[in-house]
């Protein structure tokens, strides 16, 4: 069974700061990996995805995403947060087979100071 | 994302009553998945459908839930006899084709919509 753990359930940091969203999934297989973003009251909009190739994968809004294999990671970057960012992430895993059939963690609620 | 139109966006039930949500996918897409998202809590995956077949409903209630998606016209879940627990953000997701990395579907993704908050009194 495939299984995603966020660490972290809420994170703050200092606008123009970096930011890392740790993620860790459990999978038999290579698999489809995914970062969402949701902001309050609305759905989730897609960061990035990965599934062969490059193991850092870059995607919208300047976040970047680096798997690691021997870690089973999938950790989200930003070198520096905008107060936008503000939302909450959802790290996802889904079976290449049905990527659509995903399993979300619970998810990593991103504080922005000013 | 906006392309993925929710309705109603907010529903309030008394217990035993019926929720209906509705899902219409972005034009051209043929695949629609439901999603349940409770309070502090990440999606959880309830129903896979294509035009007129459910595909996967592994993740749905065996009870009081059902959904479908006709031929024509959105997608429906269905709650019967809502309970407290039912209270959750059901959210509609749809893609082209099968969200697969293999074959056509290689770069498939899916579009959510905004979601229906369904609050049981």
């Amino acid at each position: 069974a495939q299984s995603v753990t966020q660490p972290d359930i809420h994170i703050t940091v200092s606008e123009g700061a970096s930011l890392e969203l740790r993620c860790n999934y459990s999978y038999g297989a290579t698999p489809y990996l995914f970062w969402y973003v949701q902001s309050p009251g609305q759905g989730l909009q897609l960061l990035l995805k990965y599934f062969s190739g490059d193991t850092l994968v870059q995607g919208i809004k300047g976040f970047e995403a680096e798997f690691k294999r021997s870690q089973s990671s999938f950790n989200l970057r930003k070198p520096s947060v905008h107060w936008s960012d503000a939302a909450e992430y959802f790290c996802a895993v889904g079976a290449p087979t049905n990527a659509g059939k995903s399993t979300f963690g619970d998810g990593t609620t991103l504080t922005v100071k000013p | 994302n906006a392309g993925v139109m929710q309705n109603p966006r907010h529903l309030v039930r008394r217990r035993g009553q019926e929720a209906r949500l509705r899902c219409s996918p972005m034009k051209g897409h043929s695949h629609v998945y439901w999603y349940r998202q409770l309070p502090e809590e990440g999606l959880k995956f309830m129903v896979y459908l294509q035009k007129e077949n459910i595909i996967d409903e592994s993740g749905m209630p065996k009870e009081r839930f059902s959904a479908e998606f006709p031929k024509e016209g959105p997608s429906i879940l269905r709650i019967q006899q809502v309970v407290r627990g039912d209270s959750a953000a059901y959210f509609c997701a749809s893609s082209p084709r099968v969200v697969s990395a293999s074959g056509r579907g290689r770069s498939g993704e899916l579009f959510f919509g905004e979601g229906s908050r369904l609050t049981v009194l």
